[in-house]
């Protein structure tokens, strides 16, 4: 079965400062998602990375994947308190998606 | 366009009660999925449906967990009866084609379960 090791799962960080959220998985994958759940609300899609090397960015958030590492990385850029929120990584292998535990992320003032 | 919607956001029912949780895709989605988050670990997956087909129900935990999508549309999720393990966050997700095929699966705001 697919493994996804997500740290660290919580991250308390001061707004300005940069952070990076990691994603391992077990198997090879040549896509990975990011999702961002805000409390009570859907899961987001944030990002969508199809290929090794793929880098996307959108505002402070850049998320880059490597498949021969079998690593993703969502790196926080001078983080704001409206990036608070609880952030995913997700595999998906055959029908479905294999998630990460989940990275729950504060950004204090 | 309408997103992914699931009823109730909230559940609190006793041990041995039973609940059901109702999903409605996006319009024109075949495929239909529940995934299940436990005591803030992992989102699990649970099944799959294709219309009104199951096509893979092997995350289902047990036999007190029935999922039904009569006419492919909306599904529902009843758990009978519940028990304490059960209590989690019931993600319900759907998609055009299966996310092999490079499309993404939009996801509900789930349902929180919690059984005392």
């Amino acid at each position: 079965e697919l493994k996804v090791e997500q740290n660290p799962l919580f991250l308390s960080m001061q707004e300005g400062k940069n952070y990076t959220i990691y994603c391992n998985y077990s198997t090879t994958s040549d896509r990975l998602y990011w999702y961002r759940q805000d409390p009570g609300k859907s899961l987001e899609s944030l990002f969508v990375l199809l290929s090794n090397g793929a880098v996307k960015q959108e505002g402070r958030l850049m998320a880059s994947l490597d498949t021969k590492a079998r690593l993703s990385t969502l790196h926080i850029t001078a983080a704001v308190h409206d990036l608070s929120a609880t952030y995913f990584c997700a595999v998906p292998m055959g029908n479905q998606f294999y998630f990460g535990t989940g990275t729950s992320l504060t950004v204090i003032p | 366009e309408a997103g992914v919607t699931q009823f109730p956001s909230h559940s609190v029912i006793e041990k041995g009660q039973t609940v059901t949780l109702r999903c409605d895709p996006i319009s024109g989605h075949d495929n239909l999925y529940w995934y299940r988050r436990v005591m803030g670990k992992e989102i699990k997956f649970l099944l799959h449906f294709v219309k009104e087909s199951k096509q893979d129900e092997s995350g289902m935990p047990n036999n007190r967990f029935l999922a039904e999508r009569t006419g492919g549309t909306y599904s529902t999720l009843k758990v009978q009866p519940a028990e304490l393990e059960d209590s989690g966050v019931y993600f319900c997700a759907s998609s055009q084609v299966f996310p092999q095929a490079r499309t993404e699966a939009f996801f509900g705001q789930g349902t929180r379960l919690t059984v005392v």
